[in-house]
């Protein structure tokens, strides 16, 4: 296990909705990232939180928000959830931005939009 | 724009089998990383290597092997014998290095191979 810890483990909504999902950092690691894998397909980067603030930015509308706080855990937020967003979610947690630390993944968030 | 493709969908071998998963990826820059994951059913992506774009140096670890080609961009890996533990979905990334070698966490992953192991 990585010690990276994501909640819910599995969500189902309807469309319209918002949604949050919850990531705990390993300890030690202020990087949180996120990224999106639809059923069948690798993950897609969302965003990178480094030290509180937004650090990088995939091709996600602007509905993906999210935030870091001072423990350094963060949490995806959705809003007008649309069918597409139905995925696994992942988060990664690191020590600093360089592409040197190695990224710990979480066992995910699974979301059903109905 | 970068880009990863593993084009073997799924393969499927019978136990001791050495195994082959290819992955082929373009970029732009001349300094990048290239990755391995392992996805078991439990959903966590586990790291299995990384690799720079200077080094082109094969490598070993225990049932595992990786064949970085610069020249055709394709960073293949290869189970020997391999084990009903190996099933999983394996992803080929790429990680473009930024100043400093920031990279934003930004990896960009192949679709995925399923691999089945049947005893």
């Amino acid at each position: 296990e990585t010690g990276v810890t994501q909640s819910p483990t599995h969500l189902i909504k309807t469309r319209g909705q918002q949604v949050t999902l919850r990531c705990s950092s390993q300890s030690g690691h202020n990087t949180v990232s996120w990224y999106q894998q639809a059923l069948g397909q690798g993950p897609q980067f969302i965003f990178q939180y480094y030290r509180e603030e937004e650090n990088g930015r995939g091709n996600f509308p602007p509905r993906f928000s999210g935030l870091q706080f001072p423990n350094y855990s963060s949490e995806l937020n959705v809003n007008a959830l649309e069918l597409d967003d139905s995925a696994l979610y992942l988060c990664a947690s690191t020590s600093g931005t360089s592409v040197y630390n190695e990224q710990f993944f979480g066992p995910g968030t699974r979301l059903t939009v109905l | 724009a970068q880009k990863v493709t593993q084009a073997q969908t799924e393969i499927s071998v019978v136990e001791k089998e050495d195994v082959t998963l290819d992955c082929v990826y373009e970029t732009r820059d001349t300094t990048y990383y290239l990755f391995w994951y392992k996805q078991p059913p439990s959903g966590e992506l586990v790291f299995l290597i990384r690799r720079n774009s200077f080094d082109e140096q094969n490598e070993i670890s225990g049932r595992y092997s990786w064949n970085f080609q610069k020249s055709t961009s394709s960073f293949n890996f290869t189970i020997t014998a391999s084990q009903v533990v190996d099933s999983a979905v394996y992803f080929c990334a790429l990680s473009e290095v930024g100043a400093g070698g920031t990279s934003y966490g930004k990896l960009t992953f192949g679709q995925g191979t399923i691999l089945t192991v049947h005893p």
